[in-house]
């Protein structure tokens, strides 16, 4: 069945590195493909999506290009803040159900 | 804005009782309601899709008996966790579906469950 991975967490930046967060994705077809961030406290939160291959969704600094030959969706993000410090779910939506991955809980320094 | 509350954020209860969980879309209608379980550390698990008016559709694995799902209006589900047991001890997040909107989804904060 279709599935998610993301690199397993938790990442520990210093503030303005730059964030890579890894996501691949297992379906058949080509379903849309979403960013969630859950800040502690709070609900999950849309960040970003693509619904089509090469779409590039973006967001607060965010980006994530929909890669249809690597099957990939990886958060990117130039100079991360404090502020960013939270989990992050990429997901998929098949048949308006979404199919998430384990979330990589990020952790920003300053 | 797309806001979606839940209610209770935490309740405690002993084993055997029963507890009712809302979920709520604040400023617009939810053409659908979904149920979903978290566990420490581990990704969102859905349990349950339910629309108005109808019964909820459970996914496998998930007790519908034991999880009662009630989608009573466009903007109210609710939850009811039956015969509670330590093992239901979960956090509990829901999400509405926004009519015209395919494919989004707007979360609840959630409801931690402590079974004691």
């Amino acid at each position: 069945g279709d599935s998610v991975t993301q690199m397993e967490g938790p990442v520990t930046l210093s503030e303005e590195a730059f964030l890579t967060i890894n996501c691949t994705y297992t379906a058949t077809g080509y379903p849309s493909l979403f960013w969630y961030v859950q800040y502690p406290g709070e609900g999950l939160q849309l960040l970003l999506k693509a619904t089509k291959a090469d779409d590039k969704g973006s967001n607060k600094g965010f980006e994530a290009t929909y890669r249809k030959e690597t099957t990939s969706f990886h958060l990117e993000k130039g100079s991360v803040q404090v502020s960013d410090s939270a989990v992050y779910f990429c997901a998929l939506n098949r048949d308006d159900k979404i199919i998430f991955g384990k979330g990589t809980r990020l952790h920003i320094l300053p | 804005g797309a806001v979606v509350s839940q209610h209770p954020s935490w309740v405690i209860c002993k084993s055997g009782t029963s507890v009712k969980i809302e979920c709520r879309s604040l400023d617009f209608q939810a053409t659908t309601m979904f149920w979903y379980r978290q566990f420490p550390k581990q990704s969102l698990m859905l349990m349950a899709t339910s629309n108005e008016g109808s019964k909820a559709t459970y996914e496998q694995g998930v007790e519908k008996d034991k999880f009662l799902i009630n989608h009573a209006s466009l903007t109210l589900s609710t939850l009811t966790v039956t015969s509670a047991h330590p093992e239901d001890s979960s956090f509990y997040i829901c999400s509405a579906d926004k009519r015209g909107v395919l494919g989004e989804q707007y979360f609840g904060p959630g409801t931690r469950l402590t079974v004691t």
